[in-house]
């Protein structure tokens, strides 16, 4: 079955350089989910979106940004990165918003701020 | 959010039941109880959910108590490839995860 596809799998950026992760839900699944979790640390909710339109908003610093496409694809774009960026980030993706829907969780992206 | 308590971790051998308890006494009426996993290196993985009745799935079994103020997640017969962290998590109408401390869970052989 297909899974949630997250792209780059590892990035190595320098401190003040900017990133962008790109999630590819799974095919019909219309609402995105980012979460970053941090080196010992638990997930925590960043932002999500739902049929495009942003639908909630987490831990997400004002330097973060991010978008989902009319291909339901999101991208999650990163600027004047510190090092505490450094984490993993994963995408997640479900088939309508609710609280009784499960989402499904992509590999993740390991970003490493120098 | 409503808050949940788990243990920091906990021990089973391998082939033996496991039973993941998670306290939530400020839950409330519309809030689903669900059950997340995090195996090391990936991503969490959903395991169950329920509301006031216990559940059943190929994975899991989720014991709700009847006033609803504490739960247990089931693992019929762990095996080595359960060894994770087990998150205890109450949604509420919106959909988000908030994610607590979890269990690790450590299965010896």
């Amino acid at each position: 079955a297909a899974g949630v596809i997250q792209s780059p799998r590892h990035l190595i950026k320098e401190k003040r350089e900017t990133a962008t992760l790109k999630c590819y839900p799974i095919p019909r699944h219309d609402t995105v989910y980012w979460y970053q979790q941090g080196p010992g640390q638990d997930p925590q909710f960043l932002i999500s979106f739902y049929e495009k339109m942003q639908s909630d908003k987490g831990s997400i610093p004002d330097r973060f940004s991010a978008q989902q496409f009319s291909d339901y694809h999101s991208e999650l774009n990163m600027s004047s990165l510190e090092l505490g960026d450094s984490a993993l980030y994963f995408c997640a993706s479900s088939l309508d918003p609710g609280s009784y829907n499960e989402q499904f969780f992509g590999p993740g992206t390991r970003l490493t701020v120098l | 959010d409503a808050k949940t308590t788990q243990p920091n971790s906990m021990e089973s051998n391998e082939e033996e039941p496991v039973h993941l308890p998670c306290n939530h006494s400020t839950i409330s009426g519309t809030d689903y109880i669900h059950w997340y996993r995090q195996l090391p290196s990936q991503g969490p993985e959903y395991v169950i959910h329920g509301l006031t009745s216990n559940v059943n799935n190929r994975m899991a079994s989720l014991a709700i108590a009847e006033d609803r103020k504490s739960s247990t997640l089931i693992l019929h017969r762990a095996t080595l490839r359960d060894a994770a962290v087990y998150y205890c998590i109450l949604r509420a109408r919106d959909d988000k995860i908030i994610f607590g401390k979890g269990t690790r869970l450590h299965i010896l052989p």
